[in-house]
């Protein structure tokens, strides 16, 4: 049982490039949320899915889109890179949306040059 | 707005010694409560969770207490282990939310 799998697990990008990070969970949760963590700023977050089909917004959604075209897959994108957004990203997933806390993935530390 | 703090950013213990780690809330609606534990270069850890109905709940060498009066929320772990080095997390849900709120975390070190 891999639980919640990121992908890639580091990468560097160039301002202005664009990149998808891959978040996938074989525990047939609902819910899934990608977090955004700097120095000093704890979680911090991004947008999130309340079931297939579905996004919504969190605390910081500029500069990034979601899908989630399939139940067990949440993709966070970056059109137009910037350095702002050099952080390590963390997926989650829920069953309940939080009533039983969430299962992170292992995170993607992302360096924009 | 509403959030979850943390009293001090930084913790240093012994080892074997016990630990403290604590949490306020605002949300008096709030009605569950974790603690999360992240290692360097990990994701977050489920560690304990406690219901607004409980005052006290204990797992293996972890304590969580929470005191809705003065909200108020604490982890106490027993004999403190260098393995227990890391940055602890609360987080508070209330009723009809879809999210989790993280307070900013507190690194806790453990000497030898």
């Amino acid at each position: 049982n891999a639980g919640v799998t990121q992908t890639p697990k580091f990468r560097v990008l160039k301002t202005g490039q664009s990149m998808t990070l891959l978040c996938a969970q074989d525990m047939n949760h609902e819910y899934m949320y990608w977090y955004r963590q700097d120095p000093g700023m704890g979680l911090r977050l991004i947008h999130y899915s309340v079931g297939e089909g579905t996004t919504a917004k969190g605390e910081v959604p500029d500069g990034y889109n979601v899908s989630r075209l399939k139940k067990q897959n949440f993709l966070l994108g970056l059109e137009s890179a910037a350095p702002s957004q050099t952080s390590v990203y963390f997926c989650a997933s829920s069953d309940t949306g939080g009533n039983y806390g969430y299962t992170f993935g292992s995170g993607t530390r992302l360096t924009v040059v | 707005g509403e959030s979850v703090g943390l009293h001090l950013p930084t913790l240093s213990v012994q080892e074997g010694d016990n630990s403290i780690i604590n949490c306020a809330y605002s949300n008096s609606a709030s009605d569950y409560f974790i603690w999360y534990k992240q290692e360097s270069g990990k994701g977050p850890q489920f560690i304990i969770d406690i219901r607004s109905n409980m005052d006290k709940r204990q797992g293996q060498r972890v304590t969580v207490l929470l005191n809705k009066t003065v909200k108020h929320l604490s982890l106490q772990i027993a004999a403190t282990q260098p393995g227990d080095s890391a940055v602890y997390f609360c987080a508070e849900i209330w009723g009809g939310s879809e999210k989790l709120v993280f307070g900013k975390g507190t690194k806790l070190t453990v000497n030898p």
